[in-house]
């Protein structure tokens, strides 16, 4: 089974809406990162967090980690159409060898 | 750089037949991965590898093999290629130092099995 479960599985909102995506995963981590892929392209790396931190920005996203839940937010503010995508969550587990991937979570943002 | 590079782009094969769906990374990235990606399904990881002559099973490695000869090349081999192995296949690639383990992707190897 896979490490992360993103929630929702899909996302629907006005351009201008903040957008929350969450991840639980299962086991310890290194650190957790969040992933974009456009429809039929391969995924971009948006944003890691460490397993000491708690909150991290960049630009317009913030991310959350909560390792005593083994869960993580993704906060996308003022939407554009342009965020349009999948969003995924992954993990790197304390031998730092291993990616997986959660199950990703379909944004859609209305013009 | 041309970052990670898969071939081919497009692949369909009969049942049975076997393939090898190429990668390289010119960043001399040390670990290697395969993932397949299946709708609704997100990422799942072959097989993975942290360096050369390393290679390691990740959650789906049945019917396919990987090799590590050399720290660019990462290819994944379908040995009898059935149905379920139709899929979107993707390579990644990282680095090993602090910090460095944002994941770099391949276009992808779309894969018809008739």
């Amino acid at each position: 089974s896979q490490q992360g479960e993103e929630d929702p599985q899909a996302l629907s909102i006005q351009e201008g809406e903040n957008a929350t995506m969450n991840c639980s995963y299962k086991t310890s981590i290194n650190n957790l990162q969040w992933y974009r892929q456009n429809s039929g392209r391969g995924l971009v790396h948006l944003i890691l967090i460490r397993s000491n931190e708690r909150e991290k920005h960049s630009g317009r996203l913030r991310v959350t980690l909560d390792t005593s839940k083994k869960s993580s937010s993704l906060l996308i503010t003022a939407s554009r159409a342009a965020d349009t995508a999948s969003y995924f969550c992954a993990t790197i587990g304390r031998g730092y060898q291993k990616v997986t991937f959660g199950t990703g979570t379909k944004l859609q943002v209305i013009p | 750089n041309a970052g990670v590079t898969q071939t081919p782009k497009f692949q369909v094969l009969k049942t049975g037949q076997s393939m090898t769906l190429q990668c390289a990374q010119d960043m001399n990235h040390e670990y290697m991965s395969w993932y397949r990606q299946d709708p609704g399904m997100g990422l799942r990881l072959i097989h993975y590898s942290v360096g050369a002559g390393i290679t390691d099973q990740g959650e789906v490695p049945n019917g396919y093999n990987v090799s590590r000869s050399t720290t660019e090349d990462f290819p994944l081999r379908l040995l009898s290629a059935a149905p379920s192995q139709t899929s979107v296949y993707f390579c990644a690639s990282h680095g090993a130092g602090a910090g460095s383990y944002e994941q770099y992707f391949g276009p992808g190897t779309r894969l018809t099995v008739t």
